[in-house]
């Protein structure tokens, strides 16, 4: 498809599990950033690629925290030990090479942790 | 933190002009205001952006005062589809932190 998409939509895991959140970003696009959004709350900032090196990690809430961003395509934001706390969207959005204006967002992966 | 404080809410009557201020007092000389929204259940959405000079596209109108420190979204004619929180954001210009600062946005509700 031509947008960003996130994989999967809905996540249900219980406490104390890992999880993968998938993001394919726009074929071209060489930044990469992950967002999360709790309910009713603006949105917060975890971590941003340029390729694949991560130049501002300081968004990551915990070392349970990490993501990874292979071959300047797909993401994946793994979270570790999960915990109630972690119940939220997590958005990606892409945008192209030098100094392109408009960032594009997925629709979200939102993550419930029971 | 973001630099940018907006009011926490709005209304506008559909077909009339909503007008969404945001203050950036602390904004450097080179950086950009940008606009983004956010429709309920959906990712966010660019709408504009600009550095000194007003600007207007298909979508909105930016109106930045001549000191910076404020600017005012546009949109001419809302619909009931405007209706959705709109983020305004302070961005450093090429070189500096990439990372896109969201405070917590005004929600804007177009009344019918």
């Amino acid at each position: 498809g031509a947008g960003v998409s996130q994989s999967p939509s809905n996540k249900v895991t219980e406490k104390g599990k890992d999880v993968e959140l998938r993001c394919d970003p726009i074929s071209g696009h060489t930044a990469l950033y992950w967002y999360r959004q709790s309910l009713g709350q603006g949105l917060e900032f975890l971590i941003y690629f340029q390729g694949n090196s991560a130049p501002d990690k300081s968004g990551l809430p915990s070392d349970r925290f990490s993501a990874e961003r292979t071959g300047g395509s797909v993401s994946t934001l793994t979270i570790q030990r999960t915990q109630q706390e972690d119940s939220a969207v997590y958005l990606c959005a892409s945008r192209g090479g030098g100094w392109a204006p408009e960032a594009f967002f997925g629709q979200g992966t939102r993550l419930t942790v029971v | 933190d973001a630099k940018t404080t907006q009011p926490p809410s709005m209304d506008c009557a559909e077909g009339r002009a909503a007008n969404l201020p945001c203050n950036h007092s602390t904004i450097s000389g080179n950086e950009y205001v940008y606009w983004y929204r956010q429709i309920h259940s959906q990712g966010p959405q660019y709408i504009i952006h600009g550095l000194k000079n007003n600007e207007t596209n298909e979508m909105a109108s930016l109106i930045i005062t001549e000191d910076r420190k404020s600017s005012t979204l546009i949109l001419p004619h809302a619909t009931l589809r405007d209706t959705a929180v709109y983020y305004c954001i302070v961005r450093p210009p090429q070189g500096g932190s990439e990372k896109l600062v969201f405070g917590k946005g005004t929600k804007l509700t177009v009344n019918p």
